[in-house]
């Protein structure tokens, strides 16, 4: 089974920090991906990546960037966290190969609050 | 414009009933989707995906879906639920190259 490895459940940071969130998936998956999930309005894609080195924006990247250094990483840094950004961010990982349907794995998950 | 709705924002139903979640989709072409199913505090687990072929796909945990491309429905169904059926469930469409998620439904179960 594909797993996916988010480095902390809960975590709280202080308004003007920076914050590093880590994913690590174990499948030699090519592409990788960072949500936010909020009530009421579901996943929403902030970066992804189709490879190593390689970044894409998604629909709100605004506040954050990414690293992809190696194949199996993927983080998820908030440059200056203020408190609209406390909410559930979820990790997923997805084969590069074999057409547009393969599905996305995900990790369980880091709710981050900020204060 | 919304790839992917999912009309009922709640669902309750009796622990031992049948179920059934509503997902619609708006897509030119022949969709690949999917159904996941999330747990309190976990992230998003796949139930079953639809690409082509037969319209009804089965699924993990006694779970199915079916394609109806004239009414743009993948409609997922459980003949029926249990206690630890309730969760959040999205529907998901790829377009693009990307998974365009619903809103999502939250499953209440009754004893």
């Amino acid at each position: 089974d594909v797993k996916v490895t988010q480095s902390s459940r809960y975590l709280v940071k202080r308004t003007g920090e920076k914050v590093f969130l880590e994913c690590v998936q174990d499948m030699d998956h090519e592409n990788m991906f960072w949500y936010r999930q909020d009530p009421g309005l579901g996943l929403r894609l902030i970066y992804f990546s189709y490879d190593v080195k390689m970044k894409e924006k998604g629909d709100i990247p605004e506040g954050y960037s990414v690293s992809r250094e190696k194949k199996e990483r993927f983080s998820l840094i908030l440059e200056s966290a203020s408190t609209n950004q406390t909410s559930m961010y979820l990790c997923a990982s997805r084969l590069g190969t074999g057409g547009l349907g393969q599905p996305q794995h995900f990790g369980d998950g880091t709710r981050l609050s900020i204060l | 414009a919304q790839s992917v709705t999912q009309p009922d924002i709640h669902i309750t139903v009796s622990e031992g009933a049948s179920l059934e979640l509503r997902c619609n989709y708006s897509y030119g072409a022949t969709p690949y989707l999917f159904w996941y199913v999330q747990s309190p505090g976990q992230g998003l687990q796949l139930l079953l995906k639809y690409f082509s072929g037969d319209t009804l796909v089965q699924g993990i945990k006694g779970f199915e879906a079916e394609f109806k491309r004239s009414q743009s429905s993948f409609n997922l169904r459980k003949p029926s639920v249990h206690w630890s059926d309730a969760a959040e469930y999205f529907c998901a469409v790829v377009r693009n190259d990307k998974i365009i998620f619903g809103k999502g439904t939250r499953l209440h179960i009754l004893p």
